[in-house]
């Protein structure tokens, strides 16, 4: 049990259409960041939320976008789906954006686009 | 750019028996070095790490050392046990910047009872 929480767990979208991930960090973080990890690869950063700013973004196109809440917690955007978005979305805590800070992560959402 | 790279798969041993996983890093300055380990239909977990030169990083009976002569931070068990089968990422941070962890493929270990 790493305290990180997300939702949904499970859903099904069709191409074309528009997704919102929620997360809920463990609790003391302030820094909330999203991968995207296809089916049999490894987890791909999309971006970072450090105190409600982006502050770092992986090779992601525009249409994924996200925010970060006062109390930390944060969503994940995609819109304009498309059928290679289908993939298990994790979202990840630390406190601070140290690189030997303990980053955890929760159970992920499972997106299938069809 | 940063990338790594690990052992390819998928890994099948026998109980009791040694493993090891390769992982080696190609990173600007030094990086911080994790394994992280997937259950079935479940997220990542932290399973050890090494933030400098020759650290050590174990837990549950798993231990990686972190080589910087070699850029290698490979992953060893002397007894696996029926309930290590998963599959286990091997990545890197930089010390500065966004929390970004870099990756590997992963690779998937089956254990036979």
């Amino acid at each position: 049990e790493t305290g990180v929480t997300q939702s949904p767990t499970h859903l099904i979208k069709t191409r074309g259409q528009q997704v919102t991930l929620r997360c809920s960090s463990q609790s003391g973080h302030n820094t909330v960041s999203w991968y995207q990890q296809a089916l049999g690869q490894g987890p791909q950063f999309i971006f970072q939320y450090y105190r409600e700013e982006e502050n770092g973004r992986g090779n992601f196109p525009p249409r994924f976008s996200g925010l970060q809440f006062p109390n930390y917690s944060s969503e994940l955007n995609v819109n304009a789906l498309e059928l290679d978005d289908s993939a298990l979305y994790l979202c990840a805590s630390s406190d601070g954006t140290s690189g030997g800070n303990t980053i955890y992560f929760g159970e992920g959402s499972w997106l299938t686009v069809v | 750019g940063n990338s790594v790279t690990q052992m390819e798969g998928p890994v099948t041993l026998s109980e009791e028996a040694f493993l090891t996983i390769n992982c080696t890093y190609t990173a600007t300055g030094y990086p911080s070095l994790f394994w992280y380990v997937q259950y079935p239909g479940e997220g990542l977990q932290l399973l050890l790490k090494a933030t400098k030169a020759d650290d050590k990083g174990s837990n549950k009976g798993f231990e990686a050392t972190y080589r910087k002569e070699t850029t290698s931070f490979h992953l060893e068990k002397g007894s696996v046990q029926v309930s290590d089968s998963a599959v286990y990422f091997c990545a890197l941070r930089r010390i500065q910047g966004a929390q970004k962890l870099v990756f590997g493929q992963g690779t998937r270990l089956t254990i036979n009872p």
